[in-house]
């Protein structure tokens, strides 16, 4: 079975230190590989994405986000935390059977702290 | 701002009720897709519509149905539907279903049965 894992329901991190919001997957071949960021009452918003390259991809807002193939992990970085980044992320694979899909991890609420 | 917009933002309806969902977006998207929240859970896909074709549906109950009129609409059919299927109803967008490409969320329809 194809599976997403963000194995921390909650993290929590003090503003202005570095913040780290694992994934680990567990997917055939070579997926792509996202990650959202929903604040309260709105959608979701893309943040960055791996399609090949360079193991290390930037996105929006300062966030970055690291592939590892070896150990299957795709984990959401910032440098520098702001309160503003409170908010629900998600971890998602895209696959290619059943139709083509992303499939969500269960979400990693981050909680920033002044 | 989103580029997606979902209407109406909020929707309260009896078990016995008749209402749908509304979708649009500008982007020349070919790929529309819905999605079915609960609080602080990842999105769950109901539906894939691709250049105007259903090309997934998750085994979603006959009491949703969806419909894509054109391009830039999707709409979502409500029916006798449960107690259980108050949600946050989202709608979102990519270029195509092929996949490399983010999708793009609506705020979505936060749906109450009665």
């Amino acid at each position: 079975a194809q599976s997403v894992a963000q194995p921390e329901d909650q993290v929590n991190v003090a503003e202005g230190n570095p913040l780290t919001v694992k994934c680990t997957y567990s997917v055939s071949g070579n997926p792509y590989l996202f990650w959202y960021v929903q604040y309260p009452n709105r959608g979701l918003q893309f943040l960055l994405k791996y399609i090949t390259g360079d193991n290390l991809v930037k996105g929006s807002y300062g966030f970055e986000a690291e592939f590892n193939k070896s150990q299957t992990s795709f984990h959401l970085k910032k440098p520098s935390a702001l309160v503003s980044d409170s908010a629900l992320y998600f971890c998602a694979p895209f696959i290619y059977n059943q139709g083509g899909k992303l499939i969500f991890g269960q979400g990693t609420e981050l909680s920033v702290k002044p | 701002d989103t580029e997606v917009t979902q209407t109406p933002k909020h929707l309260v309806m009896g078990m016995t009720n008749k209402k749908s969902l509304k979708c649009e977006q500008h982007m020349g998207h070919r790929a529309m897709y819905w999605y079915k929240q609960k609080a602080k859970k990842p999105p769950e896909l109901m539906f894939v519509y691709s250049y105007e074709k259903l090309s997934i549906n998750e085994s979603v109950p006959s009491r949703f149905s969806p419909e894509c009129p054109n391009s830039s609409l999707l709409n979502l059919h409500l029916h006798a539907l449960q107690p259980e299927d108050s949600a946050l109803y989202l709608c979102a967008s990519s270029p195509y279903s092929e996949g490399n490409q983010p999708q793009h969320f609506g705020d979505g329809t936060r749906l109450s049965i009665l």
